[in-house]
């Protein structure tokens, strides 16, 4: 079965420091790969997506960056992170190992910018 | 722009009661449809689906039901339980092949015990 992985669960942060979140994938291969936000009480906005290794599509203009250097790994980064940036980011998969349209959501990471 | 919306942000039942949970959308190519449940500090899970070709799909004590004329969607929760207190959110994708979803800003559901 596929499992999905993020970490940290939480993290606390300085304003302009930088940032690092992963995501790995496991029991599926070639899977599309998504970056959300969700900000407190809200519904999830779409920041990044990835239907291959090295192919990234960016939804919304940030500070935020998205790399997928190897099939099942996503990366989320950001140079200097703003108080903005704080919310849960949740990653998530799709693909034909289940149903096509359907995307599986990981634990998430609270990000809290200071 | 296209949009994906609830009717009701939040919504309290008593437990063993039915609920049901409405969403709209504006886009009539939207051909699939997903409801998820996101409990608190957790990523949302997928509860179930139903394609554009469907107007109505069964589950364990969850029914979507979907009518394209009026571009409506609706999840039924029968006999509900404690453990369904969670915010529910519906999505849809617009076109065939597209990998994106769009969701709606959810609907939060209090179970009274």
């Amino acid at each position: 079965s596929q499992t999905i992985h993020q970490w940290p669960a939480t993290l606390v942060q300085p304003v302009g420091s930088p940032l690092s979140l992963e995501c790995t994938v496991e029991g599926t291969s070639n899977p599309n790969l998504y970056w959300y936000r969700q900000a407190a009480g809200r519904g999830l906005q779409l920041l990044f997506y990835s239907v291959g290794i090295g192919q990234i599509s960016s939804e919304v203009p940030q500070n935020l960056s998205a790399s997928r250097p190897q099939d099942r790994q996503f990366i989320l980064s950001s140079k200097k992170l703003l108080l903005s940036d704080s919310g849960f980011y949740l990653c998530a998969w799709g693909g034909l190992a289940g149903p096509p349209d359907t995307q599986y959501f990981g634990p998430g990471t609270r990000l809290t910018v200071l | 722009g296209e949009s994906v919306g609830l009717h009701l942000p939040t919504l309290s039942v008593q437990e063993g009661d039915n609920s049901i949970i409405n969403c709209a959308y504006s886009n009539s190519a939207s051909d699939y449809f997903i409801w998820y449940k996101q409990e608190s500090g957790k990523g949302p899970q997928f509860i179930i689906d139903i394609r554009s070709n469907m107007d109505k799909r069964q589950g364990q004590r969850v029914t979507v039901l979907l009518n394209k004329t009026v571009k409506h969607l609706s999840l039924q929760i029968a006999a509900t339980q404690p453990g369904d207190s969670a915010v529910y959110f519906c999505a849809e994708r617009v076109v065939f092949g597209n990998e994106k979803l769009t969701f709606g800003t959810g609907t939060r559901l209090t179970i009274i015990p």
